[in-house]
């Protein structure tokens, strides 16, 4: 079946250095992607999106990159502080699916001082 | 602040017995949904409404029952018939279904535990 997976499961980086969350899909169809940042005992927060048309796509110190050949979706974080400890999950939206979005399982990023 | 508001934040049942979870939103958003979110898994769709009075079944809405009876409300009843209820659930809301930008936002969850 279809599905939405991470690569590591656990990501720890040290205080000012860059992160980055790897996401592959396996939906062809899907069409648009979501990142979401959630922090321990609260719900997930949205960080930035992608349609399938682009290839990247910056934020405030996060960048999403789109690889549609390979299936793959990446969340750069810039000079990561510790409050971006956190589990972040990616998320596909189908064309056709309505806006109901298939999640990953989430990579728990720990930033070390 | 516009929001989502998931009440209780911990909520402790008896096996057998129904127990509903509160969610509540002023954001005017027409669509909202219910997720299931164990550990080491993603985040699963029980239910989702795109209107008043509508709602359709996600993925394990087996053993779940929901109403929208107003805009704000989405409440979800976890029945008896769910055979492991026990998890953390979150309710979320968007502006519109079938809507690229239109994200989800979120709740912060009611964690369930029953035993």
């Amino acid at each position: 079946g279809e599905s939405v997976g991470l690569h590591l499961p656990t990501l720890s980086v040290q205080e000012g250095d860059n992160s980055i969350i790897n996401c592959a899909y396996s939906n062809s169809a899907s069409d648009y992607f979501i990142w979401y940042k959630q922090e321990s005992g609260k719900g997930p927060q949205f960080i930035i999106d992608i349609r399938s048309n682009m290839d990247k796509r910056q934020g405030q110190r996060v960048t999403v990159l789109l690889n549609k050949t390979v299936k793959h979706l990446s969340l750069q974080i810039a000079a990561t502080q510790p409050g971006d400890s956190a589990v972040y999950f990616c998320a596909e939206k189908t064309t056709g699916g309505g806006n109901k979005l298939t999640f990953g399982t989430g990579t728990q990023l720990k930033v070390e001082l | 602040d516009g929001g989502i508001t998931q009440s209780p934040k911990y909520l402790f049942r008896k096996e057998g017995q129904n127990v509903t979870l509160s969610c509540e939103q002023n954001l005017n958003h027409d669509a909202m949904y219910w997720y299931r979110q164990d550990p080491g898994q993603g985040l699963r769709l029980i239910y989702y409404s795109q209107i008043v009075n509508d709602f359709q079944k996600g993925d394990i809405a087996e053993g779940y029952s929901v109403s929208r009876e107003k805009k704000e409300s989405f409440p979800l009843t976890v029945t008896s018939a769910q055979k492991n209820p026990t998890a953390f659930y979150l309710c979320a809301s968007s502006r519109q279904v079938s809507s690229y930008n239109s994200p989800l936002h979120f709740g912060n969850g009611t964690r369930l535990t029953v035993t």
